[in-house]
């Protein structure tokens, strides 16, 4: 059975600075992983996705995320963080029937 | 594409009550997802439906809940009787397949 670990439940960061936040997961197969974001009182947003090919990803609003099989993470990252980025991160992995085990999330804060 | 649709957007109701929560999956995904979201417990997924059919449904927590797909356009979840520990935020999402798109939530509160 495949699981996530987002290994930060809360993490603050400086407007105008970087972001990463981390993820790993535990599959026995070729993994299908997954990034969404959830701002307060919404529904949960696909970030971006990873399937084959090349292991740097981009995804929507400025962000990327890196898969690296060695180490079974799939790190989130973003350049330069905004106010607008404050919410809570899933990661997610899943299998090719398209069910996915989302990580407990980890909550950004954003200070001014 | 008007995204997953769920409704109704919010669901006050006393315990004891029976709750009935829809969801129109988008359009040509044929997998359909539920999931229920608490502070305490976080993001679970409830049962999923593949072309209609229910695949897997361990995570429903008891006989009070129940699920639907009638056809690959609606699905249900029914609470009969709702408790107030089932109070939470209901997402239901849809798959193409791989990527799950999920609904803006429906929330419950039992009283």
């Amino acid at each position: 059975a495949q699981s996530v670990t987002q290994p930060d439940i809360h993490i603050t960061v400086s407007e105008g600075a970087s972001l990463e936040l981390r993820c790993n997961y535990s599959y026995g197969a070729t993994p299908y992983l997954f990034w969404y974001v959830q701002s307060p009182g919404q529904g949960l947003q696909l970030l971006l996705k990873y399937f084959s090919g090349d292991t740097l990803v981009q995804g929507i609003k400025g962000f990327e995320a890196e898969f690296k099989r060695s180490q079974s993470s799939f790190n989130l990252r973003k350049p330069s963080v905004h106010w607008s980025d404050a919410a809570e991160y899933f990661c997610a992995v899943g299998t090719n029937a398209g069910k996915s085990t989302f990580g407990d999330g980890t909550t950004l804060t954003v200070k001014p | 594409d008007a995204g997953v649709i769920q409704s109704p957007r919010h669901e006050v109701t006393e315990m004891g009550q029976e709750v009935t929560l829809r969801c129109k999956p988008i359009s040509g995904h044929n997998s359909l997802f539920w999931y229920r979201q608490t502070m305490m417990r976080g993001l679970e997924l409830l049962i999923y439906f593949n072309n209609n059919v229910p695949i897997d449904d361990s995570g429903m927590p008891e006989d009070r809940f129940s699920a639907k797909m009638p056809n690959a356009s609606f699905s249900t979840l029914k609470i009969q009787p709702s408790e107030p520990r089932d109070s939470a935020v209901y997402f239901c999402a849809s798959s193409s397949p791989l990527e799950q798109y999920f609904g803006p939530g429906t929330r419950l509160t039992v009283t």
